[in-house]
């Protein structure tokens, strides 16, 4: 039973360029979660997400930063013309329960993805 | 808004118990959780604790008071593995996970 899996692990772009990272839940999990970690910072949360819908996007920047959880594929992050400040780990977790019921579902992270921007 | 402190460092001798605090100011409350996060690799559940008291699960064990907006993470007979950040996360009332920055607790022989 295959964890959350991100992908890249390191992802280095150049100021300008675009970031796309992927997170694939756990089978059996339709909630998906992606959080940002600066470092000497916690987790912040970004955006959650279910098959097809924006839950909650209050914690996204408002322009350059994007996410989507189609109906078949992984859930994207996306970040258009990445500036230095967008270096940072993302993390996606994912729960087999709405949010509602999270209290007692824990969450399951994926090892993240590391960006760079040169 | 929501405020979430634990210290930055902890040191402590292998073998050793080490206690980390937290300290929470929330909208509203639906539970704390504690994760361990080894440098490079994906947070992993350890505890949670929605009512008042304590949890006891092998060598690791988490309080809670709800009253006074505080946890603790007790590590005993600590082990050299045991080297790593531990996130304190609290569930507010919009049921979002709100992380502090974390602790490294570092073990030494």
């Amino acid at each position: 039973n295959a964890g959350v899996m991100q992908n890249p692990r390191h992802l280095v772009r150049r100021r300008g360029q675009e970031a796309r990272l992927r997170c694939s839940p756990m089978k059996g999990h339709s909630h998906v979660y992606w959080y940002r970690q600066l470092p000497e910072e916690g987790l912040k949360f970004m955006v959650y997400l279910q098959k097809e819908n924006i839950i909650d996007e209050s914690g996204m920047p408002k322009e350059r930063f994007s996410a989507e959880f189609p109906k078949e594929g992984p859930s994207i992050l996306r970040i258009q013309q990445v500036v230095r400040g967008d270096s940072a780990a993302y993390f996606c977790a994912s729960s087999p329960l709405p949010r509602v019921s999270a209290p007692r579902e824990k969450l399951f992270f994926g090892s993240g993805t590391q960006l760079s921007v040169l | 808004g929501q405020n979430i402190d634990q210290p930055t460092e902890m040191t402590a001798t292998e073998g050793a118990i080490v206690q980390i605090n937290c300290t929470y100011q929330t909208s509203g409350f639906n539970g704390l959780f504690w994760y361990q996060q080894h440098a490079g690799e994906a947070p992993t559940f350890l505890s949670y604790n929605v009512l008042d008291g304590l949890e006891e699960k092998g060598r690791f064990s988490s309080f809670l008071s709800r009253s006074k907006g505080y946890s603790y993470l007790l590590l005993k007979e600590l082990q050299m593995k045991d080297s790593a950040s531990y996130l304190c996360a609290v569930c507010g009332n919009d049921y979002k996970l709100s992380f502090g920055a974390g602790t490294t607790v570092t073990v030494r022989a």
